[in-house]
C-alpha cells in the first residue's frame, strides 16, 4: 500500500534557528499534502495544505511567514518552522491524499509523525 | 464550518467488555469518514474507513458504523483488551480531501 514517510522523527532545536520537516510519499505521486500539528493531549489541527507545484493554503490563524511550506516535487514536501520558539514545541504530522480517482483519491495515508522541541 | 465532536473524552473498562465509542460532525456533506488510533508519542494508525456511500466497515473486533444524515458514527470495539487503550480519534474528509479531526477519546482497558 502507499507510505508516506516523514523526517526527522524527533528534533530539539535552539530558539531562534530553522527546523525543516520532510514529507515524502514513497510509492506514488502526492499532488497534495497536508500538515498538522498536534498539542499535548489534544487533537490534531491542520495547518495548511500543500499543492505541487504552487502555493500552500494556509489555515485560518496560521502564519505562513513562519510556516514555510514547500512543495516542489510530486513526493515530496517540506515544513521550515522560522525562528523556532520554545512554544512552537509540538508534533507535526503530514498526510498525502492518495492517488487515482474516486475512492483511492480520496484515501489520506500520514507520515509518522515529528517531534519538535525547541530550547 | 465543520465540527467534529467525540464522545466520551475519556473512558476506563475493564479487560473484556464491549464499548462504544462516539462520533458527531455538523456538517454531512463527507466524503468518508476514518478511525484512527494514537498511541502516546506515537502517530496515527488507520482502523477503518467508511465512504460516504457505505453504512459500516467492520476488521476483527472493530466495527464502525455511519449514519451522515444524522452527522453520526460510532465505533464498537468487542471483548476489549489492555493493548487497545490509546487514544482514538474520529475524522471527516471534506470537499477539499481535508481531514478534520475530533479530540479523541482516550480508552483505558484495565487488565
Amino acid at each position: 500500500g502507499a507510505v508516506v514517510s516523514q523526517h526527522p522523527s524527533r528534533v530539539i532545536c535552539k530558539s531562534g534557528t530553522s527546523v525543516k520537516i520532510e514529507c515524502r510519499s514513497l510509492d506514488f505521486q502526492a499532488t497534495t499534502m497536508f500538515w498538522y500539528r498536534q498539542f499535548p493531549k489534544q487533537s490534531l489541527m491542520l495547518m495548511a495544505t500543500s499543492n505541487e507545484g504552487s502555493k500552500a493554503t494556509y489555515e485560518q490563524g496560521v502564519e505562513k511567514d513562519k510556516f514555510l511550506i514547500n512543495h516542489a516535487s510530486l513526493t515530496l514536501s517540506t515544513l521550515t518552522v522560522t525562528s523556532a520558539h520554545p512554544e512552537d514545541s509540538s508534533f507535526y504530522i503530514c498526510s498525502a491524499r492518495g492517488p487515482g480517482q474516486g475512492n483511492s483519491g480520496n484515501t489520506i495515508y500520514f507520515g509518522e509523525g515529528s517531534w519538535l522541541t525547541v530550547v | 464550518k465543520q465540527e467534529v465532536t467525540q464522545i466520551p473524552a475519556a473512558l476506563s473498562v475493564p479487560e473484556g467488555e464491549n464499548l462504544v465509542l462516539n462520533c458527531s460532525f455538523t456538517d454531512s456533506a463527507i466524503y468518508n469518514l476514518q478511525w484512527f488510533r494514537q498511541d502516546p508519542g506515537k502517530g496515527l494508525t488507520s482502523l477503518l474507513l467508511i465512504q460516504s456511500s457505505q453504512r459500516e466497515q467492520t476488521s476483527g473486533r472493530l466495527n464502525a458504523s455511519l449514519d451522515k444524515s444524522s452527522g453520526r458514527s460510532t465505533l464498537y470495539i468487542a471483548a476489549s483488551q489492555p493493548g487497545d487503550s490509546a487514544t482514538y480519534l474520529c475524522a471527516v474528509m471534506d470537499s477539499s480531501y481535508k481531514l478534520i479531526f475530533g479530540s479523541g477519546t482516550r480508552l483505558l482497558v484495565r487488565p
